[in-house]
């Protein structure tokens, strides 16, 4: 079956510590991944996108960094957390079949930056 | 661009009351519809799954419509209850194909509240 594993669930850094959230997806292959930031009160806003190993698009200036190591591997990482790097973390991916794609959300990194 | 836009952004109402929440969006072709419901803190849950060419799709008391000509979908909650105070979102899926352009597009979620 389809699923989609990311975490920790929650994390609490001190400001100028790294960052690393991780993500794996199974079941499928080839997926588009995803990394969304919802700060508190906020919608959610699209990182980073990926559509295949090592090929990662960012959707807003900040101060992280994603990879994707491994098709099914997509990992958020920042080398000095920020106060405003607080918020919830989202993975997601989406797979196209035909005319209908799937897509499948994680349950999300609360971060804490203090 | 593709957008989706919700209202209104913020919504209280008594238990036991009905509530409809909206979503536009500009997203086109899109393979399905969707909304979620999501608790603070957590990830989204689905609540309601619809393509292109269906028109309502219920889930107990949520009851999601669609209307691709005007572009426009509702979330209808009957019989509120204290468990549903939430953030509500629409999100849609582009149709196919490995581009920008098949990005997942949220949308920025109306946040409900039940009051006893």
């Amino acid at each position: 079956s389809q699923t989609i594993h990311q975490w920790p669930a929650t994390l609490v850094q001190p400001v100028g510590s790294p960052l690393s959230l991780e993500c794996t997806v199974e079941g499928t292959s080839n997926p588009n991944l995803y990394w969304y930031r919802q700060a508190a009160g906020r919608g959610l806003q699209l990182l980073f996108y990926s559509v295949g190993i090592g090929q990662i698009s960012s959707e807003v200036p900040q101060n992280l960094s994603a990879s994707r190591p491994q098709d099914r591997q997509f990992i958020l990482s920042s080398k000095k957390l920020l106060l405003s790097d607080s918020g919830f973390y989202l993975c997601a991916w989406s797979v196209s079949r035909g005319a209908y794609t799937e897509a499948f959300f994680g349950q999300g990194t609360r971060l804490t930056v203090v | 661009k593709n957008q989706v836009e919700q209202s209104p952004q913020s919504l209280i109402i008594l238990e036991g009351k009905n509530c409809t929440l909206q979503c536009n969006y500009t997203v086109s072709p899109f393979s399905n519809l969707r909304w979620y419901k999501q608790d603070t803190g957590r990830g989204p849950v689905s609540l309601t799954i619809m393509t292109f060419s269906e028109n309502t799709k219920s889930n107990g008391r949520y009851t999601a419509t669609l209307d691709a000509d005007t572009k426009q979908s509702s979330l209808h909650i009957t019989a509120s209850q204290l468990s549903d105070s939430a953030s509500y979102i629409c999100v849609v899926i582009p149709r196919g194909g490995y581009s920008s352009a098949s990005k997942i597009i949220f949308g920025s979620g109306t946040r409900l509240s039940i009051r006893p």
